[in-house]
C-alpha cells in the first residue's frame, strides 16, 4: 500500500462548479496534512495545510480531514480555468526509530482541468 | 512569506560532469531541507533529508556517493550530482522548513533545477 494515495485523474470540472480532490494515507500517526498546487514545469505551491479533524476554509478552498478514516480532501469552490493544475496531497510521516526523522511524503497528484 | 532560492534554474552538461545545485532560505532559518527529484508526469520523490550540521538521511535506493548533500549553515544546502549520466536528467527541487515554526511543517519550495545530461 502506498503511503499517500490520490486518484491521478484527470478530473474535469466546469467553470464555476466545485472541484473535489481526495487523498488517503496509511500512517495513523500522521499529524500534518498539506495540499500543494503544481503547474507544469513549476515547483509546488502550498495551498492549504490542516492538522485537526474537520474543515478549514481559506477563500475558495476548503480542506477536510478525517483522521479516523485516514482521509483528507480539498474542495475548490467557484472553479476557475486558472485552477487547472496538478494537486499534490502531502502527509507528514513520523520517523521510525532513533535515527529516522519525520518527513513529508507526496501523493502522485491529481490533474484537475477546469473547462470554460 | 518564506522564500527559498534555488539555482541554477537549468543546467545542460555533458555526461560525466559533476553538477552542484544550491538551495538557500532567504528570510528564515531552515532547520531541515529536503531534496526531491521529479521525472516528467510523475510526483515528487524524496531523495534525502538534510539537517544543518549533520549528515543527510537518504531514502532507500538513492546513492549517497552519487548525490552528495551538504547543509553547512541554517540557510544553505547543496546537492552535487557526481559524474552525471543521461538517466540523472530530471527536475530537482529543494524545500525547507522554518526553524521558528518546527511544529507547523509546511515546506517552502525553491523554483527547481532542470538538469539535462547529454
Amino acid at each position: 500500500q502506498k503511503e499517500v494515495e490520490q486518484n491521478s485523474g484527470p478530473l474535469s470540472v466546469p467553470e464555476g462548479a466545485i472541484a473535489s480532490l481526495n487523498c488517503t494515507y496509511s500512517d495513523r500517526g500522521s499529524q500534518s496534512f498539506f495540499w500543494y498546487r503544481q503547474y507544469s514545469g513549476k515547483s509546488p505551491e502550498l495551498i492549504m495545510f490542516i492538522y485537526s479533524n474537520g474543515d478549514k476554509e481559506d477563500g475558495r478552498f476548503t480542506a477536510q480531514l478525517n483522521k479516523a478514516s485516514q482521509y483528507v480532501s480539498l474542495l475548490i469552490r467557484d472553479s476557475q480555468p486558472s485552477d487547472s493544475a496538478t494537486y499534490l496531497c502531502a502527509v507528514n510521516i513520523l520517523g521510525r526509530g532513533y535515527s529516522s526523522a519525520s518527513k513529508i511524503i507526496f501523493g502522485s497528484g491529481t490533474r484537475l482541468s477546469i473547462r470554460p | 512569506g518564506a522564500v527559498v532560492s534555488q539555482h541554477p534554474s537549468w543546467v545542460i552538461c555533458k555526461s560525466g560532469t559533476s553538477v552542484k545545485i544550491e538551495c538557500r532560505s532567504l528570510d528564515f532559518q531552515a532547520t531541515t531541507m529536503f531534496w526531491y527529484r521529479q521525472f516528467p508526469k510523475q510526483s515528487l520523490m524524496l531523495m534525502a533529508t538534510s539537517n544543518e550540521g549533520s549528515k543527510a538521511t537518504y531514502e532507500q535506493g538513492v546513492e549517497k556517493d552519487k548525490f552528495l548533500i551538504n547543509h553547512a549553515s541554517l540557510t544553505l544546502s547543496t546537492l552535487t550530482v557526481t559524474s552525471a549520466h543521461p538517466e540523472d536528467s530530471s527536475f530537482y527541487i529543494c524545500s525547507a522548513t522554518d526553524r521558528a515554526a518546527p511544529d507547523l511543517w509546511p515546506q517552502h519550495f525553491g523554483d527547481g533545477t532542470r538538469l539535462s545530461i547529454l
